[in-house]
């Protein structure tokens, strides 16, 4: 049981260019969450997902998109990077919303 | 949603012995989650107590909740120093409202 993986682990772009980073889950879980963690800030909620094929905005949503067409899978896009966007990605799956949250072990991107 | 705030922002001590961190809210829950994240890791979820309970038990934990103050404290006992690690509380409140948001945590240093 690998839990939540997440891919890269790290990764540093130009101003501009784009990504996925990318979420799985083996435990079957319905939700899926994509945080960014900076300096000073805490956890920011940017996107999250009930089940296959769903998707809703989080606290800070701007600048990212999101896809869930495997419920195993949860993608984070970056369609143009920006400097803002330098921070560490984490993602979370959980049974219901209510439950306890399973997070990877993080990506550290930096945007040059 | 609503957010925890982790009370003190940091907190130094020496081995063996507790270590008493604060978490208040504002609005009515459904339960409230502990987790703990080691530098440069994911978080981990501690223990989860529900909204009817007052007190809780994991090991050397020890979580207590009191709702008519909206508050919640995380005691560990005997620290070591691998208990150094960032605790971030998350306040539920259930029903439609899945989104878990995170403070700024409280940073525990253990010295040996």
């Amino acid at each position: 049981n690998a839990g939540v993986t997440q891919t890269p682990k790290f990764r540093v772009l130009k101003t501009g260019q784009s990504m996925t980073l990318l979420c799985a889950q083996d435990m079957n879980h319905e939700y899926m969450y994509w945080y960014r963690q900076d300096p000073g800030m805490g956890l920011r909620l940017i996107h999250y997902s009930v089940g296959e094929g769903t998707t809703a905005k989080g606290e800070v949503p701007d600048g990212y998109n999101v896809s869930r067409l495997k419920k195993q899978n949860f993608l984070l896009g970056l369609e143009s990077a920006a400097p803002s966007q330098t921070s560490v990605y984490f993602c979370a799956s959980s049974i219901g919303g209510a439950g306890t949250q399973y997070f990877g072990p993080g990506t550290r991107l930096t945007v040059l | 949603s609503q957010q925890g705030e982790e009370d003190p922002q940091a907190l130094s001590i020496q081995e063996g012995e507790n270590a008493t961190m604060n978490c208040s809210y504002k609005t009515s829950i459904n339960n409230l989650q502990w987790y703990r994240q080691n530098s440069g890791r994911g978080l981990v979820h501690l223990i989860l107590i529900r909204s009817n309970e007052r007190e809780k038990h994991s090991g050397r934990l020890r979580v207590t909740l009191d709702t008519s103050k909206k508050s919640s404290s995380l005691l560990i006992t005997a620290s070591r120093a691998a208990d150094t690690a960032s605790y971030f509380c998350a306040p539920n409140p259930g029903g439609s409202n899945y989104k878990l948001t995170f403070g700024k945590g409280t940073l525990l240093t253990v010295n040996p």
